[in-house]
């Protein structure tokens, strides 16, 4: 069974400030990782994955995460906050493939980011 | 990146009655799509896997009975919440699965949801 745990369901930073969201992992087998957004009345839009290769992901708006496995986790990063950045974030992990679970996406709690001018 | 859409974006409808959600990709072909709901202030719960072709997969706990699934196409799934109560209103959201040539390079891409008000 795979679970995911996003570490504070609220964050809130100033505009230019580090932006960080934590996001821990449990996985029986070597996860996929994924970072999405959600703005208010939106669906879920991807901003990085990791599913092999290089442990430091960079994605779309300036946002990057990386995967390390020995603390089992997948924190997502940007260097600046914008005021736009704020939204709910999630974090997400599903199998690497094979079996029934193939494809699922297991969500953490999701964290809202708010950004203050 | 892949457009997913859904209709209709929000629906009202009146306690016992039937609600239908399509779920359409745009510029890909999916056969696999996914189903959520997701509650005010909390993440998304997967509800069903739609197969194109076969039945859909529900996960623990949701009544097939009552939310029924077709995937007649390979860019459409529906939902259709049936007898429709007011602990049903929610979220609907779906997902439709872009394959790549390679395992890993698939993508799941989620439509902007459905928000569904009984009353």
């Amino acid at each position: 069974a795979q679970s995911v745990t996003q570490l504070g369901s609220h964050v809130s930073v100033s505009e230019g400030a580090l932006v960080l969201l934590r996001c821990n992992y449990s996985s029986s087998v070597p996860p996929y990782l994924f970072w999405y957004v959600q703005y208010p009345n939106q669906g879920l839009q991807l901003l990085l994955k990791y599913t092999t290769g290089a442990t430091l992901v960079k994605g779309i708006n300036g946002f990057e995460a990386e995967f390390k496995k020995s603390e089992t986790s997948f924190h997502l990063t940007k260097p600046s906050a914008h005021m736009s950045d704020a939204a709910e974030y999630f974090c997400a992990v599903s199998d690497r493939g094979g079996g029934t679970s193939y494809g699922k996406l297991t969500f953490g709690q999701g964290t809202i980011l708010t950004v203050h001018p | 990146g892949a457009v997913v859409s859904q209709h209709p974006s929000w629906v009202i409808c009146k306690s016992g009655t039937s609600v239908k959600i399509e779920c359409r990709s745009l510029d890909f072909q999916a056969t696999t799509m996914f189903w959520y709901r997701q509650f005010p202030k909390q993440s998304l719960m997967l509800m069903a896997t739609s197969n194109e072709g076969s039945k859909a997969t529900y996960e623990q706990g949701v009544e097939k009975d009552k939310f029924l699934i077709n995937h007649a196409s390979l860019t459409l799934s529906t939902l259709t919440v049936t007898s429709a109560h007011p602990e049903d209103s929610s979220f609907y959201i779906c997902s439709a699965r872009k394959m790549g040539l390679l395992s890993y390079q698939e993508t799941q891409y989620f439509g902007p949801g459905t928000r569904l008000l009984v009353l």
